[in-house]
């Protein structure tokens, strides 16, 4: 069955730095992998997707995110994090069944000044 | 930019009354769901729906919830009777139903729905 993981409850990461969101994947075919950020009283927004091709997928806001097949992980990182990042972070994999998202628990990231 | 609108934002209902949530998805739209995310849970797919009828559904949507788009413009949710674990977010999303598109989903900003 497919599934994805999400470890770390919470991020917390100061402002200029690199910050690094880890989601790793279960599968039984090719993996669509994406992720989502949730902004505080907000919807959910699409960032980024892996589909095929480039294992380095670059996204909104900076963000990018690096698929590894042999580690079966899809991290989210951006080189310099901004105060304005912070907000809940999901990984999602499609279940090859019906085509539908299936949701990591979500990371909260927090980037401190 | 083109926007998914849910009302309300907030409803605040007894357990054991009927509640309907709107959704004003993305007009070019074919592709409509409904999640939900209990306070400080992960986010739940509840239902999909293309071309007037339910695609899919989970184990959630029991028999009471409903879908509808009754006009071609809204898509509702329909919870019965509801019961003190409805309570939770609510959110409406859409896509364009195109393989480029796929999963690419575009969310409201989500319904509250408190059941006392």
């Amino acid at each position: 069955a497919q599934s994805v993981a999400q470890p770390e409850d919470q991020v917390n990461v100061a402002e200029g730095n690199p910050l690094t969101v880890k989601c790793t994947y279960s599968v039984s075919g090719n993996p669509y992998l994406f992720w989502y950020v949730q902004y505080p009283n907000r919807g959910l927004q699409f960032l980024l997707k892996y589909i095929t091709g480039d294992n380095l997928v670059k996204g909104s806001y900076g963000f990018e995110a690096e698929f590894n097949k042999s580690q079966t992980s899809f991290h989210l990182k951006k080189p310099s994090a901004l105060v304005s990042d912070s907000a809940l972070y999901f990984c999602a994999v499609r279940d090859d069944s019906n085509y539908q998202l299936i949701w990591g628990a979500g990371t909260k990231l927090i980037i401190k000044p | 930019e083109p926007e998914v609108t849910q009302t309300p934002s907030h409803q605040v209902t007894q357990m054991g009354q009927e509640v309907i949530l709107r959704c004003v998805p993305i007009s070019n739209h074919l592709y409509f769901y409904w999640y939900r995310q209990i306070l400080g849970q992960k986010v739940e797919f509840l239902v999909s729906f293309y071309n007037n009828e339910i695609s899919e559904k989970s184990e959630i949507f029991d028999d009471q919830f409903s879908v509808e788009r009754p006009d071609g413009s809204n898509f509702t949710l329909k919870i019965r009777s509801t019961k003190l674990e409805d309570s939770a977010m609510y959110f409406c999303a859409s896509d364009t139903g195109q393989s480029s598109g796929a999963n690419v989903l575009t969310f409201g900003a989500g319904s509250r729905l408190t059941v006392l």
